[in-house]
C-alpha cells in the first residue's frame, strides 16, 4: 500500500493563490486518477477535483488540480481566495483494492 | 437527486456489535459501486471497505479486516456494515460514499457516528 502525504495546513490571504500539495509514498502518482475534496466544519466531503484535474458542475474555476510525475505529486490550487474556501482538504486516489486518502489540510483564509 | 442516508451509529461497549445502514435513493443503486469511509473525531478521512455492484467484489482496509463485513440488497437500495469486535480506535463518524467514475466518491451521506466507550 502507499501513502498520501499533505501538508497539515496552509493559510493565504483574501484574493490570493494557494496550493496544496499531495506526495504519493511510492507507484507512480500518474499510474491512478487523484481526487480532492473539501469539507467544511460539521459537512461531510464534497469534490472540489475528480480525474487529476476535472471540476464538477458548480465548482468554480478558481479551482484547479495537477498531477506533476517528477516530484510523484497532485496539486491542488485556489487562485481568488474567498473567505468561504476555509476548509479541510483531502487528496485521494487508490490502487487495485484499496482507497487511499491524504492526511487532510487545513485551509486557512485570513 | 442523490440521497445517501445512514443510520444505526450509537454508544457501544468494547467487543460489542453495530450494524450501520445506507438507505440510497435518486439513482439506480444497483448500478453503482459502494464503499463506507470513517473520520475519527478531529482526525482526517479513512476508508473502510468497498463493494462491487453485484456484491460479487469486496475488499476492506487492514485495519477491519476480519471483524468488519460489508454487504448490500439492491432490492432494497440498501449498503450495510456488520461492525464486530469494536475498539475504541474505531469511533468515528461513518459515511457511505457512492462511486462514481474511476474511484470517484461522487456521493456523500450525512454520517453516523459510532462511539466505542465503557
Amino acid at each position: 500500500n502507499f501513502m498520501l502525504t499533505q501538508p497539515h495546513s496552509v493559510s493565504e490571504s483574501p484574493g490570493k493563490t494557494v496550493t496544496i500539495s499531495c506526495t504519493r509514498s511510492s507507484g507512480s502518482i500518474a499510474s491512478n486518477y487523484v481526487q480532492w475534496y473539501q469539507q467544511r466544519p460539521g459537512s461531510s466531503p464534497t469534490t472540489v477535483i475528480y480525474e487529476d484535474n476535472q471540476r464538477p458542475s458548480g465548482v468554480p474555476d478558481r479551482f484547479s488540480g495537477s498531477i506533476d510525475s517528477s516530484s510523484n505529486s497532485a496539486s491542488l490550487t485556489i487562485s481568488g481566495l474567498k473567505t468561504e474556501d476555509e476548509a479541510d482538504y483531502y487528496c485521494q486516489s487508490y490502487d487495485s483494492s484499496n482507497q487511499v486518502f491524504g492526511g487532510g489540510t487545513k485551509l486557512t483564509v485570513l | 437527486e442523490v440521497q445517501l442516508v445512514e443510520s444505526g451509529g450509537g454508544l457501544v461497549q468494547p467487543g460489542g456489535s453495530l450494524r450501520l445502514s445506507c438507505a440510497a435513493s435518486g439513482f439506480t443503486f444497483s448500478s453503482y459501486e459502494m464503499n463506507w469511509v470513517r473520520q475519527a473525531p478531529g482526525k482526517g478521512l479513512e476508508w473502510v471497505s468497498y463493494i462491487s455492484s453485484s456484491g460479487s467484489t469486496i475488499y476492506y482496509a487492514d485495519s477491519v479486516k476480519g471483524r468488519f463485513t460489508i454487504s448490500r440488497d439492491n432490492a432494497k437500495n440498501s449498503l450495510y456494515l456488520q461492525m464486530n469486535s469494536l475498539r475504541a480506535e474505531d469511533t468515528a463518524v461513518y459515511y457511505c460514499a457512492r462511486e462514481g467514475s474511476l474511484h470517484h466518491f461522487d456521493y456523500w451521506g450525512q454520517g453516523t457516528l459510532v462511539t466505542v466507550s465503557s
